[in-house]
């Protein structure tokens, strides 16, 4: 399969903390790019990183791209409450017409 | 500036109705697609389509299902005689000419009775 695989499939914390949640996957890609979607809601993108980089910040966002191992990895820094949502990953495999091929995702908790 | 826009929200249908799922994407965008979610998966790619083509069908059900993005207007997603396991949250995206980055519309859910 294609699919990323999200690890955890949920994770629990207290705010403040940092949360740090994980994707493989089996393919050579183009890119990889990480969604948040909050309950009943639509998808919104986050970042984007591609095969060619290692490592992209947008604000309180880390991720990190391991082509070798075929991994990434999400950091959130200073969880808030309201950073409580699913977290998916998504890729374009090399090739592909692009599409994107999504994990079943990580269900992040952050507690006030 | 409106984002993707999907209609409608939520829909009801019985078994052996048809379902029309319209989306209109990001003014300027010229690539659509569409994708459904299942109760706690992620989100399956079914369709890609561009102005008056689709490019790209090979996540869509051989039978009853169907999608468009004609030249003036949304896209719409048909479905066809509509089964029990068809009820989803079908999620519509759009991107620029260039940009791999695909932008979500807020979701249509389905729900077949």
């Amino acid at each position: 399969s294609q699919q990323g695989e999200e690890d955890p499939q949920a994770l629990s914390i207290q705010e403040g903390e940092n949360a740090t949640m994980n994707c493989s996957y089996k393919t050579s890609i183009n890119n990889l790019q990480w969604y948040r979607q909050n309950s009943g809601r639509g998808l919104v993108h986050l970042i984007l990183i591609r095969s060619n980089e290692r490592e992209k910040h947008s604000g309180r966002l880390r991720v990190t791209l391991d082509t070798s191992k075929k991994s990434s990895s999400l950091l959130i820094t200073a969880s808030r409450a309201a950073d409580t949502a699913s977290y998916f990953c998504a890729l374009i495999s090399s090739g592909s017409a692009r599409q994107l091929t999504f994990g079943s995702g990580t269900q992040l908790t952050v507690l006030p | 500036n409106a984002g993707v826009m999907q209609n409608p929200r939520h829909l009801v249908r019985r078994r052996g109705q048809e379902a029309r799922l319209r989306c209109s994407p990001v003014k300027g965008h010229s690539h659509v697609y569409w994708y459904r979610q299942l109760p706690e998966e992620g989100l399956k790619f079914m369709v890609y389509l561009q102005k008056e083509n689709i490019i790209d069908e090979s996540g869509m059900p051989k039978e009853r299902f169907s999608a468009e993005f004609p030249k003036e207007g949304p896209s719409i997603l048909r479905i066809q005689q509509v089964v029990r396991g068809d009820s989803a949250a079908y999620f519509c995206a759009s991107s620029p000419i260039g940009e791999e980055t695909q932008y979500f519309g807020p979701g249509t859910r389905l729900l077949v009775l």
